[in-house]
């Protein structure tokens, strides 16, 4: 399978813990993006990367939330002192490069922060 | 801002019949992309369709088809011969720079 992949698909987590996702996107794609989407909403952007650099970051991406790229593959969004608040899916897309191209989603990882 | 509005929370059609999905944005851009996407019951989201904005012609995708009214910013898409497949929540996005989504319309298939 050559698609977007997230690791974990889920994790359960107590408040005030770290937690750390990884995404995978298609080998080819210079793009990558966060979203979180809560229960009965749609996903909200949250950052994007080209290759390695980090271009945008949204509001909702308070200074708990870190994420990277460092080699412009593979990327990880960690999540510091977690709050209840923080319960979403996770999801990760990428696409080539430029803002015409489609994104393609992995599965997400969902997360419950007990 | 942009945003995307899907005004309809919940629709339902018969199996093999036709349903209109509604989709309206906001934005001060000419250039940009719109999609539907599909979210199926704990599966991943999947692209419908897609449509540039500078086309003039409604992308078509076998069953799917689109209704971009871009005067008026609306972007509904089309479901023919609906399938029990096609059950899922659709959400209509919006993307310029980054994309933005709609809250979403739950589609059931009724056998």
């Amino acid at each position: 399978d050559t698609g977007v992949s997230q690791d974990p698909r889920h994790k359960i987590t107590k408040r005030g813990q770290n937690v750390t996702f990884r995404c995978d996107p298609i080998s080819e794609h210079n793009r990558l993006y966060w979203y979180r989407q809560t229960l009965g909403q749609g996903p909200e952007f949250l950052t994007y990367f080209q290759n390695e650099a980090q271009l945008e970051k949204s509001r909702l991406l308070s200074d708990r939330f870190s994420a990277e790229r460092p080699k412009g593959s593979f990327s990880t969004l960690e999540i510091q002192r977690t709050e209840q608040g923080d319960s979403a899916m996770y999801l990760c897309a990428s696409s080539l490069e430029s803002r015409s191209e489609t994104q393609y989603f992995g599965p997400g990882t969902r997360l419950l922060v007990l | 801002a942009q945003t995307v509005t899907q005004s309809q929370p919940e629709m339902s059609v018969q199996e093999a019949e036709t349903v209109t999905l509604s989709c309206t944005y906001d934005t001060s851009e000419s250039d940009y992309y719109l999609f539907w996407y599909k979210q199926p019951p704990s599966r991943q989201m999947i692209l419908v369709i897609r449509q540039e904005a500078y086309k003039q012609q409604n992308a078509t995708e076998n069953r799917f088809s689109v209704n971009f009214q871009k005067a008026a910013k609306s972007f509904s898409l089309k479901i023919s011969d609906s399938q029990l497949g096609d059950a899922a929540m659709y959400f209509c996005a919006y993307q310029y720079n980054d994309m933005r989504f709609g809250a979403g319309t739950r589609l059931t298939v009724k056998p």
